[in-house]
């Protein structure tokens, strides 16, 4: 099973509003990543958790907020957005080797969010 | 920055011919690799070629790498429609995660 499922498809949101976005593996991947993609643009890397501790924030606004429950759940929870955080959300896992994980990335389908 | 930057933005070819993307980096890699994306999608790896390494073939395509130039270029020969995406490589080092560049959107018209 290489499939890395995301949901919801899509989500509209007002900005007070709390949601979550949920990601999930079972390919063993120890390493998971939340990518920010807007229209034409390439991923923007978000965070990286690598054996279920946070190791990457790029400096991401608190507004998103990642959690990882376990090694095959990745979530990210989103509380007061702003309009311009509208984009596809995309998740990924790998293997982990070395410091950060470098290895092949598998990606799902992506949460298209929208922002009112 | 690390980030790739791919050559054309967009390249629109007829089905059967060859497409090539370019790809240009600025720092030393352990590995480049070359995702597709069709629209509104999840991305998707094609090929992985390591910075020891020139060329790599995986079906219909090639992949060559210069780290002299620090370049790197994907060919898609006998191209079908259904190869219409976008095309992002991506670098990576030792101690950072994967780095995409800006893609080439490629349309294979039938």
């Amino acid at each position: 099973d290489t499939e890395v499922t995301q949901t919801p498809k899509h989500l509209v949101m007002g900005m007070t509003n709390k949601k979550s976005l949920k990601c999930e593996q079972h390919m063993g991947h120890r390493a998971m990543y939340w990518y920010k993609q807007k229209a034409k643009k390439p991923p923007e890397l978000m965070f990286v958790y690598s054996y279920e501790k946070l190791s990457i924030n790029e400096s991401v606004p608190s507004r998103f907020s990642p959690e990882c429950p376990n090694s095959s759940l990745l979530n990210l929870h989103l509380h007061a957005l702003q309009p311009e955080d509208s984009a596809l959300y995309l998740c990924a896992s790998s293997q982990v080797g070395g410091m950060v994980a470098k290895n092949i990335q598998y990606f799902g389908a992506g949460t298209r969010l929208s922002v009112l | 920055s690390q980030q790739g930057e791919e050559d054309p933005q967009a390249l629109s070819i007829q089905e059967g011919e060859n497409a090539t993307m370019n790809c240009s980096y600025k720092t030393s890699i352990n590995n480049l690799q070359w995702y597709r994306q069709n629209s509104g999608r999840g991305l998707v790896h094609l090929i992985l070629i390591r910075s020891n390494e020139r060329e790599k073939h995986s079906g219909r395509l090639r992949v060559t790498l210069d780290t002299s130039k620090k370049s790197s270029s994907l060919l898609i020969t006998a191209s079908r429609a259904a190869d219409t995406a976008s095309y992002f490589c991506a670098t990576s080092t030792r101690n950072t995660p994967l780095v995409f560049g800006k893609g080439t959107r490629l349309s294979v018209i039938a």
